[in-house]
């Protein structure tokens, strides 16, 4: 099946601070998406990007499907931008069609 | 209404009880999922449904055994399980199968197996 890598699977920032998260696939995939997870465990839906840059407020995400990784840029973080960050894709193959997801990457947002 | 309700929140059973874990939702959607999410793990998908039938069941123990009554509603009957099957358990749905834009997740069902 398709391999989904993010980076880096932890990290902590001080309130204010701008970070990249990256996530890397290893087959074409028909759509990306990007959620946040927060520490009670809702998933909430951040980016349904398949491809080219989409901006919502302080977030913003880029997927370049010919190199196959997407970014999420995070910018003037705040404490509640903390939790989990998954990337999860959906691709043709294999009869598969839930999301796929990467194993996180893990984001502590310190005041 | 452009949520996925899931109920209960926390559930505990014994390893002997029958329990089921229900999913609601009211945007229309004919695709309803099940993920099971371990702690510090990604969700993983366990049942996919599409148009109120079973479309995939990613070898899933007979343990689980979900049914969808009706295109807004989920069910995961839940029997004789162990305790390696706590988790949270999230639902999901989307416009179809297949189709990501709009796919929408409860906020899961936190199972404690003893």
């Amino acid at each position: 099946g398709i391999q989904v890598e993010q980076s880096p699977p932890d990290l902590i920032l001080q309130e204010g601070a701008n970070s990249t998260l990256r996530c890397n696939f290893s087959d074409s995939v028909n759509n990306l998406q990007w959620f946040h997870q927060n520490p009670w465990g809702q998933l909430i839906n951040l980016f349904y990007i398949p491809s080219g840059t989409k901006q919502n407020g302080r977030l913003s995400a880029t997927t370049v499907a010919t190199e196959r990784y997407s970014l999420l840029y995070i910018s003037s973080s705040q404490t509640t931008d903390s939790g989990v960050y998954f990337c999860a894709v959906m691709y043709s193959g294999g009869g598969a069609d839930g999301l796929t997801f990467g194993k996180g990457t893990h984001l502590i947002i310190q005041p | 209404d452009t949520e996925v309700t899931q109920t209960p929140k926390h559930l505990v059973m014994g390893m002997t009880n029958k329990k089921s874990l229900k999913c609601e939702q009211h945007m229309g959607h004919r695709a309803m999922y099940w993920y099971k999410q371990k702690a510090k793990k990604p969700p993983e998908l366990m049942f996919v449904y599409s148009y109120e039938k079973l479309s995939i069941n990613e070898s899933v123990p007979s343990r689980f055994s979900p049914e969808c009554p009706n295109s807004s509603l989920l069910n995961l009957h839940l029997h004789a399980l162990q305790p390696e099957d706590s988790a949270l358990y999230l639902c999901a749905s989307s416009p179809t199968q297949g189709s990501a834009m709009g796919y929408t997740f409860g906020s899961g069902t936190r199972l404690t197996v003893v």
